[in-house]
């Protein structure tokens, strides 16, 4: 069935660092495909999305583009903030009648001063 | 506020015990979604109800159901309850599913709740 693989966190990073959180999906057909974040004692709010190869959904600096070819949707952001401390989720639809989201199992991040 | 509520945002309870979680969905909204949030499984899908309907079922166990009612407002019930059942429950509602699968709507189609913080003690 489809599926989602994300790296193992956490990830723990300076402040104005780099970023990229690695994420790779199995999925038939071609599915839209989502990072949610997760701060602390938070629900899950979208952060970008993109429904097709080659898009390139984007959100608050972060950026992630969907490669088909790879299977990927890696996120990234060039200049990370201790307010980004959160957990990433990367996720995509389902392709059965249930239109669910299938998640990664999620990434945190912890940004030092 | 995502539109999406849950209540209560935390119940602790004993073994053995039987809960029942509510989500009342975004304006809208025909669909509900539940997840379960545990430490070691992540975000586990349960179950999803359209417009009154079971549509699909995830990893639920059996002393786990749910129902929608006529409003839209869903509910998970949890009995037997045991320690591993400890987590975190969210529900999410989104529109009209083939509109979701194209992709159309803004913010993804999904609205998740805050979610309800359960405790098996």
């Amino acid at each position: 069935g489809d599926s989602v693989t994300q790296m193992e966190g956490p990830v723990t990073l300076s402040e104005e660092a780099f970023l990229t959180i690695n994420c790779t999906y199995t999925a038939t057909g071609y599915p839209s495909l989502f990072w949610y974040v997760q701060y602390p004692g938070e629900g899950l709010q979208l952060l970008l999305k993109a429904t097709k190869a080659d898009d390139k959904g984007s959100n608050k600096g972060f950026e992630a583009t969907y490669r088909k070819e790879t299977t990927s949707f890696h996120l990234e952001k060039g200049s990370v903030q201790v307010s980004d401390s959160a957990v990433y989720f990367c996720a995509l639809i389902a392709m059965d009648s249930s239109y669910k989201l299938i998640f990664g199992s999620g990434t945190r991040l912890l940004v030092r001063p | 506020d995502s539109g999406v509520t849950q209540t209560p945002k935390h119940l602790i309870t004993a073994t053995g015990q039987r809960v029942t979680l509510r989500c009342s969905p975004r304006s809208g909204d025909l669909s509900v979604y539940w997840y379960q949030q545990s430490l070691d499984q992540g975000l586990q899908f349960l179950i999803q109800y359209y417009n009154g309907e079971e549509r699909a079922k995830g990893n639920i166990l059996e002393r786990f159901s749910a129902q929608q009612f006529p409003d839209l407002h869903s509910e998970l019930n949890l009995s037997s309850l045991e320690l591993g059942d400890s987590a975190l429950y969210f529900c999410a509602s989104s529109v009209a599913q083939q509109v979701v699968w194209a992709g159309l709507t803004e913010g993804g189609g999904y609205t998740f709740g805050s979610g309800t913080r359960l405790t098996v003690v």
